[in-house]
């Protein structure tokens, strides 16, 4: 199973500002997922991370808003840019095999 | 439209007991794969059990059994003798098509409260 670490793990932000969250993965994996989970909601996908070309975004998501990185087979970024409190969820990264797909912890967004 | 259904918002279970999941899903695919999570109180997501379209056996993970029925599209969690620490929302996701690392859809998720 692969573990998967996020930083940071919670914050607090002020709006207009942005936050770059890191997603870590312990293993080699090819595709990297960033989700959201708005309060008392479930998981939406924001989009698709392949190593060496562009994120696929998924609709209502935009590469301005939601920057991403992912520069090796085992690390992404995701970044919340110009943040408004509507943005306060938390953001998870996802990645696992065919059988298996497993979460990091979340990273809690607080935005005033 | 809405891919995975759970229609279960909430749900009380006795300390010991038995309690079914429901979801139901739609898809056009042959090939799938659903999935069941558990979420806590602290957020994270704990990935519970796997059943791919094509598995012939319903997927069990020790006290988690996944009641698989193809023609009716319907994939409920079991979690036999319910335990304190199986309070937790359960979501329910599929994943479509042959493409092994295509993304998960979830469910709205069932708020599972055990008692004692």
């Amino acid at each position: 199973s692969a573990v998967i670490s996020q930083k940071p793990s919670r914050d607090i932000c002020q709006r207009g500002t942005s936050l770059t969250i890191q997603c870590q993965v312990d293993s080699q994996v090819t595709m990297m997922f960033w989700y959201r989970q708005q309060p008392g909601q479930s998981l939406t996908l924001i989009a698709t991370a392949n190593q060496g070309s562009e994120a696929t975004y998924e609709s209502g998501f935009v590469i301005d808003k939601f920057p991403i990185s992912r520069p090796n087979l085992t690390f992404s970024t995701l970044t919340v840019s110009n943040m408004s409190p509507e943005d306060s969820s938390i953001y998870l990264c996802s990645a696992g095999t065919t059988i298996e797909q497993f979460f990091g912890p979340g990273t809690r967004l607080t935005v005033l | 439209a809405q891919k995975i259904t759970q229609t279960q918002p909430g749900m009380f279970v006795q300390e010991k007991e038995a309690v079914t999941l429901d979801c139901t899903y739609d898809t056009s695919d042959q090939s799938y794969g659903l999935f069941w999570y558990k979420q806590p109180s602290s957020g994270e997501m704990i990935f519970l059990i796997y059943q791919g379209s094509y598995d012939e056996q319903n997927a069990t993970e020790g006290r988690y059994s996944l009641n698989f029925q193809k023609a009716r599209k319907s994939a409920n969690l079991v979690i036999s003798a319910s335990q304190l620490g199986d309070s937790a929302m359960y979501f329910c996701a599929m994943r479509e098509g042959s493409d092994s690392w295509g993304k998960l859809q979830f469910g709205a998720g069932t708020q599972v409260v055990v008692t004692p």
